[in-house]
């Protein structure tokens, strides 16, 4: 799967747009973005996944790029709820998900 | 649906003890994943089946590790002699097949203390 690059931490305050970036720049044509999260001491959490469109759950709402090298997991309104550590991976098919370091994403209230 | 369910919840056990964790998946998914989780090693893939055969066991650390899943609703994960090295997170998780599917049900996992 392509490798993903996504900044170690950031702050949000409570109750604004919580944009998390990730970089995959060598990612093929046929290889999804998926997001997870993880909230303290309790098992990962899928969040969204994505092709080519933009898309938006009850979650979130995910862009990815035209070109596909990046893409941005956005929680529209965050809540102290949402403090967690969020995963960007991009596996092929039936390629095992690989969990990096991910984003430590703290909400601020 | 409950989820996917395991047991123990919380493990402490002597080293060179027998430690099983157990693991319901979610009825009618297919695959079933086991992972640990460490803060030097992060969140690791030990193995998963499909319809319950084992298919890629590579992340297995050593002999001392073994998984099973007798049936389509229950696995285990048995670490036989256990190790102060082995204490983690063990995490189960369940989806359902499809190529290119990987929207995993993770459960609330086992946290083991081999002293």
């Amino acid at each position: 799967d392509a490798k993903t690059t996504q900044p170690t931490s950031m702050d949000c305050a409570e109750g604004r747009a919580a944009n998390l970036p990730c970089n995959h720049s060598t990612i093929s044509g046929n290889e999804y973005v998926y997001w997870y999260r993880q909230i303290h001491s309790q098992g990962p959490q899928y969040i969204i996944h994505g092709l080519k469109n933009n898309e938006t759950n009850e979650m979130a709402s995910l862009i990815i790029t035209e070109d596909r090298k990046s893409s941005t997991l956005i929680l529209p309104h965050a809540t102290l709820r949402d403090t967690a550590v969020y995963y960007c991976m991009t596996p092929f098919g039936n390629e095992k998900l690989t969990f990096g370091t991910g984003t430590r994403l703290t909400i601020i209230p | 649906d409950a989820g996917v369910i395991q047991s123990p919840r919380h493990e402490v056990t002597e080293m060179g003890q027998e430690v099983t964790l157990r693991c319901k998946p979610i009825s009618g998914h297919d695959y079933l994943f086991w992972y640990r989780q460490t803060m030097m090693r992060g969140l690791e893939l030990l193995i998963y089946f499909n319809n319950n055969v084992p298919i890629d066991d590579s992340g297995m650390p050593e002999d001392r590790f073994s998984a099973k899943m007798p049936n389509a609703s229950f696995s285990t994960l048995k670490i036989q002699p256990s190790e102060p090295r082995d204490s983690a997170v063990y995490f189960c998780a369940s989806s359902l097949a499809g190529w290119g599917a990987h929207e995993q049900f993770f459960g609330p996992g086992t946290r083991l203390t081999v002293l």
